[in-house]
C-alpha cells in the first residue's frame, strides 16, 4: 500500500489564522481524501481531490473555508481559513487503492489546535 | 440511507480473552466492507476488506471478520487479545450509491485489562 505523509503533524494556532497541511504520497494516486475528526469523534469527509479538477466538498464544507490544491498525483494540501476552537481536530488525508472501491489508506493525521 | 452501526462505545477485555466488535450496516445491497484500527495519536490502519467470495475474511494482527448477508453484519474478531490491541476500532463500508465514499461508524474503544 501507498506510503502517506503529512506536515505539520500537530500545530498550535491562534484563532483567525490559517494553517496549511500537506499530504505526500510515495506512488501516484488519482483518489485523495481529506477527513476532520473531531474529537472523541469518528471521521467525517470533508472533500475529495483529483488531480487536474476542483475538489469536490462534501455537505457542510465549503471551499472558502477549507480550500485544497492538487498540483500533480502525489501531493495536496488542505487549508484551515480564519479558524475558530471549533475547528480543533485532527485533519487526515487518504488515497484510494483499487479503483472504485472504497478501499483507502491514510496517513499519520494533523493534530490542530486553535486557541 | 446508508448507514453503519457500531453499538458498543466502548469494550473491555482481559488480555488473553477473545474479542468480538460488532458492526452492523444498513444497505440495499452488498456493500465493500473495511475495519480500520486507530492507535492513540496515529491514523488509520486498515485491519481487512470483504468486497465478494469467502464470507471469513482474515486480516492482519491476528484479526478476522465475518460478513452476514442475512445479518447485515460484519463483525470484527481476535482469538487472544494483546495489550497492544488497546485502540479505536472503526467500521466502514462503501458502496456504488455513496460514489464509493467511506462511510465510517462511530467507533467502539477497547481496552485491555493486564
Amino acid at each position: 500500500s501507498a506510503v502517506i505523509s503529512q506536515k505539520p503533524s500537530r500545530d498550535i494556532c491562534q484563532r483567525g489564522t490559517s494553517l496549511t497541511i500537506q499530504c505526500q504520497v510515495d506512488s501516484q494516486v488519482t483518489m485523495m481524501f481529506w477527513y476532520r475528526q473531531q474529537p472523541g469523534q469518528s471521521l467525517t469527509l470533508i472533500a475529495t481531490a483529483n488531480q487536474g479538477s476542483e475538489a469536490t466538498y462534501e455537505s457542510g464544507f465549503v471551499i472558502d473555508k477549507f480550500p485544497i490544491s492538487r498540483p500533480n498525483l502525489t501531493f495536496s494540501t488542505l487549508t484551515v481559513s480564519n479558524m475558530s476552537p471549533e475547528d480543533s481536530s485532527i485533519y487526515l488525508c487518504s488515497v484510494e487503492e483499487g479503483r472504485g472501491s472504497g478501499e483507502q489508506y491514510f496517513g499519520p493525521g494533523t493534530r490542530l489546535t486553535v486557541t | 440511507a446508508q448507514s453503519v452501526t457500531q453499538p458498543d462505545i466502548h469494550i473491555t477485555v482481559s488480555e488473553g480473552a477473545s474479542l468480538e466488535l460488532r458492526c452492523n450496516y444498513s444497505y440495499g445491497a452488498t456493500p465493500y466492507l473495511f475495519w480500520y484500527v486507530q492507535s492513540p495519536g496515529q491514523g488509520l490502519q486498515l485491519l481487512l476488506k470483504y468486497f465478494s467470495g469467502d464470507t471469513l475474511v482474515q486480516g492482519i494482527k491476528g484479526f478476522e471478520a465475518e460478513f452476514k448477508r442475512s445479518q447485515s453484519s460484519f463483525n470484527l474478531r481476535k482469538p487472544s487479545v494483546h495489550w497492544s490491541d488497546a485502540a479505536e476500532y472503526f467500521c466502514a463500508f462503501s458502496s456504488m450509491d455513496s460514489s464509493y465514499k467511506l462511510i465510517f461508524g462511530s467507533g467502539t474503544r477497547l481496552l485491555v485489562r493486564p
